[in-house]
């Protein structure tokens, strides 16, 4: 299958800052990506649909202005989290739609787990 | 609107033999697409298998295979021969053929007894 990667996998903040997670697709373009949430032992909570060279849409409930969404090229989307508050801390997951797959599947990548301080 | 359900929050199977994960979904999109994914401890979700609602036949990959059964809107998988390496969380997802996003079940943790 095609490969997503996303970086960092880890990373731990203190509360106020802001924090930026790539996530690139390897050996496919992907024209869009997806922003995904999940809480332990819980499903993923889809964020935002991000589409290369125009605005993310955001699922409802989600702040635009806290999390920054840039789909700047047709292999790399970045999601910011700004201003950073304990209970941003969670895994956030990123996937790619490989339209021109055999299935027009979504790759996701690794994830990153954010703690804020 | 468009549903995913999975019933079966813990399974535990035996090593080497097989196990069905149940997964249901609504949708009255008549073009759809089902997904399984494999999420271990890790984090990462990993593609399993995919059956559109237009294949006749079930699809399979290895030791999965999808139990597709269209008129009961069910989309089970089947994982035969289980492995230690088989413990994780497994989530069934659909795709309409008019929108973008995928839609989640709320997954099903397997354990796989040695």
């Amino acid at each position: 299958g095609a490969v997503v990667s996303q970086h960092p996998s880890r990373v731990i903040c203190k509360s106020g800052t802001s924090v930026k997670i790539e996530c690139r697709s390897l050996d496919f373009q992907a024209t869009t990506m997806f922003w995904y949430r999940q809480f332990p032992k819980q499903s993923l909570m889809l964020m935002a649909t991000s589409n290369e060279g125009s605005k993310a849409t955001y699922e409802q409930g989600v702040e635009k202005d806290k999390f920054l969404i840039n789909h700047a090229s047709l292999t790399l989307s970045t999601l910011t989290v700004t201003s950073a508050h304990p209970e941003d801390s969670s895994f956030y997951i990123c996937s790619a739609r490989d339209r021109g797959g055999a299935h027009d599947t979504q790759y996701f990548g690794p994830g990153t787990r954010l703690t804020v301080l | 609107a468009q549903k995913i359900t999975q019933t079966q929050p813990g399974m535990f199977v035996q090593e080497k033999e097989a196990v069905t994960l149940d997964c249901t979904y609504d949708t009255s999109d008549p073009s759809y697409g089902l997904f399984w994914y494999k999420q271990p401890s890790s984090g990462e979700m990993i593609f399993l298998i995919y059956q559109g609602s237009y294949d006749q036949q079930n699809a399979t990959e290895g030791r999965y295979s999808l139990n597709f059964q269209k008129a009961r809107k069910s989309a089970n998988l089947v994982i035969s021969a289980s492995q230690l390496g088989d413990s994780a969380m497994y989530f069934c997802a659909m795709r309409v053929s008019t929108g973008n996003q995928f839609y989640f079940g709320t997954g099903t943790s397997l354990t796989v007894i040695p």
